[in-house]
């Protein structure tokens, strides 16, 4: 069955980076966009990043334009989300999820939770 | 920029009611318009896309309804387990815009 696994979260000091991983299983990794979607504590979702099948397209959400990197190793099956210049109003649950095609988002990860914080 | 507008905040029904929730865009969106529900501590979980064909599995007391800018998540017999939180989102791959309305709670009255 599909699966997708994230990693990579923890607490980490404003202005930090840290690397966020999603390990895709039970389908073929390289036939789906996949995106990260977010969620701060007590709040909603947040759409973040997108990348397509081929990594040769990525779209990000103005919020973390220029400092969020989204990429995808299609020999590993693992998603990314590279994120630079940490601020406190980046933490949340970082979600990994895939695209039927159009846009919407059938499979979610269970999440992993980033706190920025001094 | 798009955006997506649901109503009410919370929605209080009794179970084996009926919960309608309502979801409005900012511009037409068509029928680019998917529902999830999301229950604590779990990942969201697409109900409803095309805004009105369900996703594999989702019981057929959740339907979907609307075009445009006006969409409805309609749940029937609502049993104990849908109390949960809804969030409708605007998708379109080109030009690339994904948003997320800000969520219904539904809440046991």
């Amino acid at each position: 069955q599909v699966q997708l696994e994230e990693s990579g979260g923890g607490v980490v000091q404003p202005g930090s980076s840290l690397r966020l991983s999603c390990a895709a299983s039970g389908f073929t990794f390289s036939r789906y966009g996949m995106h990260w979607v977010r969620q701060a504590p007590g709040k909603g979702l947040e759409w973040v990043a997108v990348i397509w099948y081929d990594g040769n397209y990525k779209h990000y959400a103005d919020s973390v334009k220029g400092r969020f990197i989204i990429s995808r190793d299609n020999s590993k099956n693992t998603l990314y989300l590279q994120m630079n210049s940490l601020r406190a109003e980046d933490t949340a649950v970082y979600y990994c999820a895939r695209d039927v095609g159009v846009g919407h988002l059938d499979y979610w990860g269970q999440g992993t939770l980033v706190t920025v914080s001094s | 920029e798009m955006l997506m507008t649901q109503s009410p905040a919370t929605l209080s029904v009794s179970p084996g009611e009926r919960a309608t929730l309502s979801c409005r865009a900012s511009q037409s969106v068509h029928s680019n318009l998917a529902w999830y529900q999301q229950k604590p501590g779990q990942a969201p979980r697409l109900l409803i896309y095309g805004a009105s064909t369900r996703a594999t599995g989702i019981p057929a007391r959740f339907s979907g309804s609307g075009s445009g800018t006006e969409f409805t998540l309609t749940i029937s017999g609502l049993q104990s387990e849908d109390f949960a939180v809804y969030y409708c989102q605007h998708y379109n791959n080109w030009p690339p815009m994904y948003t997320f309305g800000q969520g219904t709670k539904l809440e046991i009255k």
